[in-house]
């Protein structure tokens, strides 16, 4: 099993640039959500979505976005870069509707903005 | 708001003990509190996920107890091994899958 998998591992914007980054789930999980790791800030919420059709902001939506066209598709969009998004992004899914809602995260995406 | 707090930060052991990785957390209306492990630059694993409902989990020689009413979760390790050295992760999960993080324990296991 894939698992999450979020493309790409690495990448370097220049302040201004766009981008998207992939994730993808092949769980059938209906829930699915991106999160940004910082040193000293831990893990926070950025957007997430309980199924196709269907997104919300996080704790830290701001200069991001997204949109959920597939279950099995959740892309997070970066507008226009700033340093302050340079930082570990993680996708993960859980399941909503059969009860266990264990989450699963991929290997994530580690942005640097310049 | 819930928040998530993980004593210590840092741990350094030396092989073959026992511990204990502490996860407290403010607000008890929790669904579910996970357990998490994170290698340097990689992703999240899954260790261990307690339910509401439930008091522990078991996996191997991991242990979690989860007390709601004290806001309070432990990760056992018996038998400490040097591939144990991670950083682990609690999370708790209050509404609609959305997790709060701790900021973490950062174990070594010394050979």
């Amino acid at each position: 099993n894939a698992g999450v998998t979020q493309t790409p591992k690495f990448q370097v914007l220049k302040t201004g640039q766009s981008m998207t980054l992939q994730c993808a789930q092949d769980m059938n999980h209906e829930y699915m959500s991106w999160y940004r790791q910082d040193p000293g800030m831990g893990l926070r919420l950025i957007h997430y979505s309980v199924g196709a059709g269907i997104t919300d902001q996080g704790e830290v939506p701001n200069g991001y976005n997204v949109s959920r066209s597939t279950t099995e598709d959740f892309p997070l969009r970066l507008l226009s870069a700033a340093p302050s998004q340079t930082s570990v992004y993680f996708c993960a899914s859980s399941a909503v509707s059969s009860g266990n809602t264990e989450a699963f995260f991929g290997q994530g995406t580690r942005l640097t903005v310049v | 708001k819930q928040e998530v707090t993980q004593i210590p930060a840092a741990l350094s052991v030396p092989e073959g003990e026992n511990l204990v990785l502490n996860c407290s957390f403010t607000d008890s209306a929790i669904y579910n509190l996970q357990w998490f492990r994170q290698d340097p630059g990689k992703g999240l694993t899954s260790l261990l996920l307690i339910q509401s409902s439930q008091r522990e989990q078991t996996s191997g020689r991991l242990n979690a107890s989860l007390d709601k009413s004290s806001g309070r979760s432990t990760l056992y390790i018996a038998a400490s091994q040097p591939g144990d050295s991670a950083t682990y992760l609690c999370a708790a999960n209050n509404a609609g899958n959305m997790l709060t993080f701790g900021g973490g324990t950062r174990l070594m296991v010394k050979p």
